[in-house]
């Protein structure tokens, strides 16, 4: 059974230090997103790989945070440096054709940043 | 921003009755999608609708979409206790930004 995998599951870090989490699509899956879910405001689309090209990374702050696609089984979201306002889950999902299709999420990256 | 609107946001039932729950959105959509998301866990897809479809169905879940009042209906018929969870509706826009926009989330809690 085919699944996006996400590690790790859970960090806590303080705050400063830098945070990686990483992604693992589906296999022959040709888009990647990266989401950020709280309370307040909800799901929030951080960015999005097509073919492993950055297609849109508007939702990301661009002074802390980067996300890259080293290979097609891998994408990456860094924090540097981490803040407590980053506290959050953070969803990696894949999907099989384009961005406005059916995604598939991983179980998420719960973070606390002390 | 986030497109998709659910109404109501929670809503409390007793196993076996129906639940029913409404999506809004502002612009022209090419598809329109409802999530599941379980305590804790990440969102699983339930069905996709596009805008050329009135009714979908799959399972106990029945979907409606009417474009022409924007809105749309997710149906579960016959609830378990297994149904509590977030349900997100996610718009794909026809035109503009080349992404799923997902509302807030409606909570249900189905009583066994």
């Amino acid at each position: 059974d085919a699944r996006v995998t996400q590690t790790p599951r859970h960090k806590v870090t303080e705050m400063g230090q830098e945070v990686t989490m990483r992604c693992q699509p589906i296999l022959g899956h040709n888009t990647v997103f990266w989401y950020r879910q709280t309370m307040m405001q909800g799901l929030e689309l951080l960015a999005y790989f097509r073919n492993r090209a950055p297609l849109d990374d508007s939702g990301m702050p661009k002074d802390r945070f980067s996300a890259e696609m080293p290979d097609a089984t891998l994408a990456t979201l860094k924090i540097q440096p981490s803040e407590p306002r980053d506290s959050a889950v953070y969803f990696c999902a894949s999907g099989l054709t384009g961005p406005k299709e059916t995604q598939y999420f991983g179980p998420g990256t719960r973070l606390l940043v002390l | 921003s986030q497109q998709g609107e659910e109404d109501p946001q929670a809503l409390s039932i007793q196993e076996g009755e129906n639940a029913t729950m409404n999506c809004s959105y502002k612009t022209s959509i090419n598809n329109l999608q409802w999530y599941r998301q379980n305590s804790g866990r990440g969102l699983v897809h339930l069905i996709l609708i596009r805008s050329n479809e009135r009714e979908k169905h799959s399972g106990r879940l029945r979907v409606t979409l009417d474009t022409s009042k924007k809105s749309s209906s997710l149906l579960i018929t016959a609830s378990r206790a297994a149904d509590t969870a977030s349900y997100f509706c996610a718009t794909a826009p026809v035109w503009g930004n080349n992404r799923l926009a997902f509302g807030k989330g409606n909570q249900v809690v189905v009583i066994p």
